[in-house]
C-alpha cells in the first residue's frame, strides 16, 4: 500500500532555510490523479496546509507562506521536497507530507508519520 | 480565506456512547468537507470525505453529514480506540483550512 516518509534535519537555526523530503513508496508519484502536499502542526495547535505539487511540477501554495515556500518534485526518485526560507520560532512544528487525492472533492490520504522541526535561535 | 470552527473543543464520553461533533465553515462549502482522526504522536487519518463518504477500512460506526456551512461527525457507539482528536478540513477552496480539533476523552 502507499506509504510516505518525511526526512530532514530536526533542528534549523533561525533565519535559515528548512528543507524536508518526502519519499513515496508502494506507488508512483507520477499519477495524474494526485497532488502531493505538505502540511504542518505547531505543538498543541491545529493543522495548516502549506502547499501541494503535481508530478508535472504544477504547484499551489498557502498565500500566508507563499513568499517563503518552494515545493519541488523528483519523479526519478519518487520524492517531493519542501523548502521554507527565513524561518522563525513560529515555524517550529511537526511537518507532514500527504497525498492529495484529486476528485470532485479533494482530500489528504495517506499521511506520512510526520517529523518535528524545531527552529532555534 | 475560509475559517473552520468546531464544537465542542473537548468532550468526555464513555465506551458505548453516541457522540456528535460539529464543524462550521465561515461560508458555504457545499459538501467539500473532510474529517480526520488523530492520536497523540501519530499522523491524521482520513475518516470521512465529501462530508458523508466513509473512507475504505473505516468502521461503519463513523458517519458524517451536512452541507453548506454546518457539518457533523457522529460515532454511533464509542469504542476504546476512538478516543482521539477529530479535525475537519474544507477542500472547497485554497488555502485549505482545518478546524482547531475536538479532543474526545474518557469520562
Amino acid at each position: 500500500q502507499l506509504q510516505l516518509q518525511e526526512s530532514g534535519p530536526g533542528l534549523v537555526k533561525s533565519s535559515k532555510t528548512l528543507s524536508l523530503t518526502c519519499t513515496v513508496s508502494g506507488g508512483s508519484i507520477s499519477s495524474s490523479s494526485n497532488y502531493w502536499g505538505w502540511l504542518r502542526q505547531p505543538p498543541g495547535k491545529g493543522l495548516e496546509w502549506i502547499g501541494s505539487i503535481h508530478y508535472s511540477g504544477s504547484t499551489y501554495y498557502n498565500p500566508s507562506l507563499k513568499s517563503r515556500v518552494t515545493i519541488s518534485v523528483d519523479t526519478s526518485k519518487n520524492q517531493f521536497s519542501l523548502n521554507l526560507s527565513s524561518v522563525t520560532a513560529a515555524d517550529t512544528a511537526v511537518y507532514y507530507c500527504a497525498r492529495e487525492v484529486l476528485s470532485d472533492y479533494n482530500w489528504f490520504d495517506p499521511w506520512g508519520q510526520g517529523t518535528l522541526v524545531t527552529v532555534s535561535s | 480565506d475560509i475559517q473552520m470552527t468546531q464544537s465542542p473543543s473537548s468532550l468526555s464520553a464513555s465506551v458505548g456512547d453516541r457522540v456528535t461533533i460539529t464543524c462550521r465553515a465561515s461560508q458555504s462549502i457545499s459538501s467539500y468537507l473532510n474529517w480526520y482522526q488523530q492520536k497523540p504522536g501519530k499522523a491524521p487519518k482520513l475518516l470521512i470525505y465529501a462530508a458523508s463518504s466513509l473512507q475504505s477500512g473505516v468502521p461503519s460506526r463513523f458517519s458524517g453529514s451536512g452541507s453548506g456551512t454546518d457539518f457533523t461527525l457522529t460515532i454511533s457507539s464509542l469504542q476504546p480506540e476512538d478516543f482521539a482528536t477529530y479535525s475537519c478540513q474544507q477542500s472547497y477552496s485554497t488555502p485549505y483550512s482545518f478546524g482547531p480539533g475536538t479532543k474526545l476523552e474518557v469520562k
